[in-house]
Order: structure tokens, then sequence, then C-alpha cells
């Protein structure tokens, strides 16, 4: 139990264009869930976290017109990384909380590789 | 506000030796506290939590580790090294918002 999914695993995206990533929880309803960006041999910073039905609240240093986060369902959040460029290349992780679980508790998403050439 | 220190970007260890990965913690409220698996371009799997029930928590693929508040430390511990533990793990603490605060991580390399 308690699986998230991510999808893309990776993509390749022109400089400008933008991308979508969403991350799904398969067999459980997340009220919240978090975007995290992680550079090469570096830990996670997260980078927003997302209410079911509401506007994500983003940390401090993170532009949200560029990172637009929708959580529209118990079981879907998107990112989407508009016009995008080279220094946004990075692995994007996102995971989610259990509704019924604890709070402490997230699952995490396997992940998605964005280069931008 | 809580940080997360781990000893050692790098540990490296024979196969069959002990790891030791060391996590200690900033806080005065005893926290939530998880170690995570992550192998490369891959997300992070959950190894083991503390959660304030027994001190001593065991995880999967051999691993444990011991909360000691005196300490403030919850290190990562398997007592003998495979080829399959070559990863990058992590330390993690909840805030008071349940939000995790992460240490920066230590490489663990397995010498054969």
């Amino acid at each position: 139990g308690a699986v998230v999914s991510q999808h893309p695993s990776w993509v390749i995206c022109k400089s400008g264009t933008s991308v979508k990533i969403e991350c799904r929880s398969l067999d459980f309803q997340a009220t919240t869930m978090f975007w995290y960006r992680q550079f090469p041999k570096q830990s996670l910073m997260l980078m927003a976290t997302s209410n079911e039905g509401s506007k994500a609240t983003y940390e401090q240093g993170v532009e949200k017109d560029k990172f637009l986060i929708n959580h529209a369902s118990l079981t879907l959040s998107t990112l989407t990384v508009t016009s995008a460029h080279p220094e946004d290349s990075s692995f994007y992780i996102c995971s989610a909380r259990d509704q019924a679980g604890g709070l402490y508790e997230q699952y995490f998403g396997p992940g998605t590789r964005l280069t931008v050439t | 506000a809580q940080s997360v220190t781990q000893l050692g970007s790098h540990v490296s260890v024979s196969e069959g030796a002990l790891v030791l990965l060391r996590c200690n913690y900033s806080s005065s409220v005893p926290p939530y506290l998880f170690w995570y698996v992550q192998y490369p371009n891959q997300g992070l799997q959950l190894l083991l939590k503390y959660t304030s029930a027994a001190t001593l928590v065991k995880g999967i693929n051999g691993f444990e580790a011991e909360f000691k508040k005196s300490e403030t430390s919850f290190h990562l511990t398997k007592p003998s090294a495979h080829m399959s533990d070559a990863a990058e793990y992590f330390c993690a603490v909840t805030d008071r918002n349940y939000q995790l605060i992460w240490g920066a991580g230590t490489k663990l390399i397995i010498k054969p």
C-alpha cells in the first residue's frame, strides 16, 4: 500500500517551453502533497506544499509563477514548470501524506528527471 | 529551528563490515525521525522510522537505528554490509508542522 507515482519519469524539453509533471497517490487519499527539488549530489529541497482544493504554499525563494502547482483532487497534484530554462533542469520528487494516516509520514514518488536544453 | 546533521558525506566500508551512518538533530522536543535510502536516479525508499515507541527501531534490508534522546542522535547501523547497500542515505526529522527537515545525505560506498 501507500504507493505514489509520478509521470513522466524523465522529460527533455526545449528552453522556453512548459512541462507538466503529475503526482498520483494510487491507493490512498492524499489531502497534502509536497514537491521537492533535488540537485545532483544534494539533499532534497522543499519547493511547496499543496492541499487539495486550495492554493499551494511555496517556500521562500521559489517562484510561484514559474512553478505552478495544482492539487485538484485527493489523488492528483501537478507541477508545471513554465517557460523552462536550463537552470530548471533537476530531479523533481513529490510526496503525499495519507489522509487516514499519521501527520508525520510522507510517501514518495519515484521522481522526474527534467532536462531543459 | 530544527536541523539535521549527517556526519560524513561519504562513508566507505568493506563488504561484510559494520555500517554506521550518523545523524544528529537539534530539538528540545523529541521529533519523529526517519532514514531514507535513494538509489541512483530513483526516488526515496523509507528504511525505518521512529515515532516515540521503542527507541531501537528495526527497518528493512537489515538496517536498524537507535533513538538516543540524551545525545539527540539517530544513527543507522547494519551488522554486515552488502554490495547492494551502496546508495545515498538521508536522515530526516519532522518540524512542528510535520514537514520533513532533511540532512545533507551520506553516500555509502561498499568495497569488495
